[in-house]
């Protein structure tokens, strides 16, 4: 069976600090992978996919950047965080194609 | 653009009532619309998915419906329990968008009083 993992679970961090947070997925391979966020009261918001190793799409302009060094893994970093960074981020992966979307359990991110 | 919405963005109900969860889109070229809980907290949890072919979906004493024609889809809860109590995302995804992308609703928070 295939799971998926984000870590750091909680965050706090102060404006202007870096930022890296990790999501892994076990189990499948070559997944398309996913980062949104989260803000208070809101819908997601879709903000990178991959559908391969190195391949990122970018669906808002903002600080945050993100890589796919290896196949299953997903990363979401910032070089100097904001105030509005602060939400909580989700890591999702599918199978290739129109598929269902799998969500790892979050990581909840505060900026002060 | 596809915008999702999804109206009440809270409700209340005692233990036992069937309900209905209501979520509308702007453009009816969808893939598949799906329906997900969130806890607390939590990630999503997939509950259901529909093709775009499909009207209909049921799993346990959830049922949702899809009429892409007027872009809306209905989640069904039956016999509702305190364990439902939890926020229910729809998402589309677009005909007309980049690959895999899907579209969210902001939500409707659930709470089954006992």
């Amino acid at each position: 069976s295939q799971t998926i993992h984000q870590w750091p679970a909680t965050l706090v961090q102060p404006v202007g600090s870096p930022l890296s947070l990790e999501c892994t997925v076990e189990g499948t391979s070559n997944p398309n992978l996913y980062w949104y966020r989260q803000a208070a009261g809101r819908g997601l918001q879709l903000l990178f996919y991959s559908v391969g190793i190195g391949q990122i799409s970018s669906e808002v302009p903002q600080n945050l950047s993100a890589s796919r060094p290896q196949d299953r893994q997903f990363i979401l970093s910032s070089k100097k965080l904001l105030l509005s960074d602060s939400g909580f981020y989700l890591c999702a992966w599918s199978r290739s194609g129109i598929k269902t979307q799998y969500f790892g359990p979050g990581t909840r991110l505060l900026v002060l | 653009k596809q915008e999702v919405t999804q109206i009440p963005a809270a409700l209340s109900v005692p233990e036992g009532e069937n309900l209905v969860l209501n979520c509308s889109f702007t453009d009816s070229a969808i893939y598949n619309l799906q329906w997900f809980r969130q806890d607390p907290g939590k990630g999503l949890t997939s509950l259901l998915l529909i093709q775009s072919s499909q009207r209909e979906q049921t799993s346990g004493r959830l049922n949702a419906s899809l009429d892409k024609s007027s872009g809306r889809s209905t989640l069904y809860i039956a016999a509702s329990q305190p364990g439902d109590s939890a926020t229910y995302l729809c998402a589309v995804r677009p005909v007309r968008s980049s690959a895999s992308k899907i579209i969210f609703g902001s939500g409707t928070r659930l709470s089954i009083r006992p």
